[in-house]
């Protein structure tokens, strides 16, 4: 039962143009949703966050965008740079309890 | 402030061996966190500890055990392992119902 889906498993995009990642959920109880970013041989690293209160949340280059209706989650990175090329995961909870991933998205960007 | 750490950080056992895996919390938090993510896929939530006690745990079996012991620190404890437990496994600590700081993870192949 995937509640947190990445539909794009990979994702080229030229340095500095947009990166668009996408999440959707099935769940409409979450109201807590992440970014993570992942290189090779580390632990994912938290990169953004927004609650369900939002629709918006801005981080320097990082903007996290949410549609409840829709159930659909962004992430644009702006202007994307050689060194975010990572797997990016989405994730989401009902706030204090477990966290969903999706299956992410790998990022590459092109110099 | 030191971060969460995984130990060890490569480990091979063989089917029906028993493994256990280590996690120290970030100084000051107290909910630790444990994932599994195999190949390809996202992490998947296996349970988490909250002032050494259970507090949620994902869709693994009884086989899957934890502890959380008085400094906040963790162990993972799988028995009995089968090829599909091999995976990395990631800890994250957090405050109760705060963001989740990764470790590296562990990498466990079952052969």
């Amino acid at each position: 039962d995937q509640q947190v889906k990445q539909n794009s498993p990979s994702l080229s995009v030229q340095e500095g143009r947009i990166s668009i990642l996408n999440c959707d959920y099935t769940n409409s109880m979450f109201d807590y949703f992440l970014w993570y970013k992942k290189y090779p041989a580390e632990g994912p690293t938290f990169l953004i966050s927004i609650s369900s209160i939002k629709d918006k949340n801005e981080d320097g280059r990082f903007t996290v965008f949410l549609n409840k209706s829709a159930k659909h989650l962004s992430l644009h990175i702006v202007p994307s740079q050689p060194g975010d090329s990572a797997v990016y995961f989405c994730a989401a909870s009902v706030v204090g309890n477990q966290f969903y991933f999706g299956t992410g998205t790998s990022l590459t960007v092109i110099p | 402030e030191t971060g969460v750490t995984q130990s060890p950080t490569h480990l091979i056992k063989t089917r029906g061996q028993q493994v256990t895996l280590r996690c120290s919390s970030q100084s000051g938090h107290n909910t630790v966190s444990w994932y599994q993510q195999a190949l390809g896929q996202g992490p998947q939530f296996i349970f988490q500890y909250y002032r050494e006690e259970e507090n949620g745990r994902g869709n693994f079996p009884p086989r899957f055990s934890g502890l959380q012991f008085p400094n906040y620190s963790s162990e993972l404890n799988v028995n009995a392992l089968e090829l599909d437990d091999s995976a990395l496994y990631l800890c994250a600590s957090s405050f109760w119902r705060g963001e989740q700081f990764f470790g590296p993870g562990t990498r466990l192949t079952v052969l």
